[in-house]
């Protein structure tokens, strides 16, 4: 079975600030996708990032930042010099391999508060 | 449009009665998936179609919730004989591929309350 788990329910911080949200994953395929999605107010889950299994280097894209490490089956992800349009829930979510299906397998959610 | 869309956005169904909750995916999507949030909660996996086909229905709750993609575009999920615990926002999401490694595109969602 897989599971997804975000154990940090609100973070709240002043804009500017960085915020890190945490992901710990548990699955038993070997092969597996991790994503992180955006849900605004407006409801839609917007697609953040992805990330593959077999590839740890963790990368830096604009103001998103994400730590994959498989030793501890983390997939946390930073949003550096934070703005008050990154108020959202964000999602942590898991795909396992061909075998387990396409169903994306989500966290709890985070709601990040960012005040001017 | 450019984006999965979603109708209707809010539903009030009195419970007991059915509903019929439609998904137009984006267009050439292979993958079509529903989800369903209960308030405050992740979305939780419901049902899945590649191309016409029903490939993953695990997630359904109950016998009285069905989906339908019949010409491999549009889907629609109907739930029969509503109860308050239905009340959630049901999300659509489509993806390009047919394997995992795409990522899904989501619409807004139709919230449904029950009363």
């Amino acid at each position: 079975a897989q599971k997804v788990t975000q154990a940090q329910t609100e973070i709240s911080v002043v804009e500017k600030e960085d915020v890190t949200l945490d992901c710990v994953y548990e699955t038993r395929d070997t092969t597996y996708y991790l994503f992180w999605y955006k849900q605004p107010p407006s409801g839609e889950l917007v697609f953040l990032i992805r990330r593959n299994s077999f590839d740890e280097q963790n990368e830096i894209s604009g103001r998103y930042s994400w730590n994959f490490q498989k030793s501890t089956s983390s997939f946390n992800f930073t949003i550096t010099a934070s703005q008050v349009v990154d108020s959202a829930v964000y999602f942590c979510a898991l795909r396992g391999g061909l075998a387990a299906g396409n169903k994306l397998t989500f966290g709890g959610g985070t709601r990040v508060l960012v005040k001017p | 449009g450019a984006g999965v869309s979603q109708s209707p956005r809010y539903k009030v169904a009195k419970r007991g009665q059915d509903v019929a909750l439609r998904c137009d995916p984006i267009s050439g999507h292979v993958s079509l998936f529903w989800y369903q949030q209960a308030l405050g909660q992740g979305p939780e996996f419901l049902t899945y179609f590649q191309n016409e086909a029903q490939l993953d229905k695990s997630g359904l709750p109950s016998d009285r919730f069905f989906a339908e993609r019949p010409e491999g575009s549009v889907s629609t999920l109907k739930i029969q004989r509503t109860q308050q615990e239905d009340s959630a926002v049901y999300l659509c999401a489509s993806s390009q591929g047919q394997t995992g490694i795409t990522e899904a595109f989501f619409g807004q969602g139709t919230r449904l309350t029950v009363v």
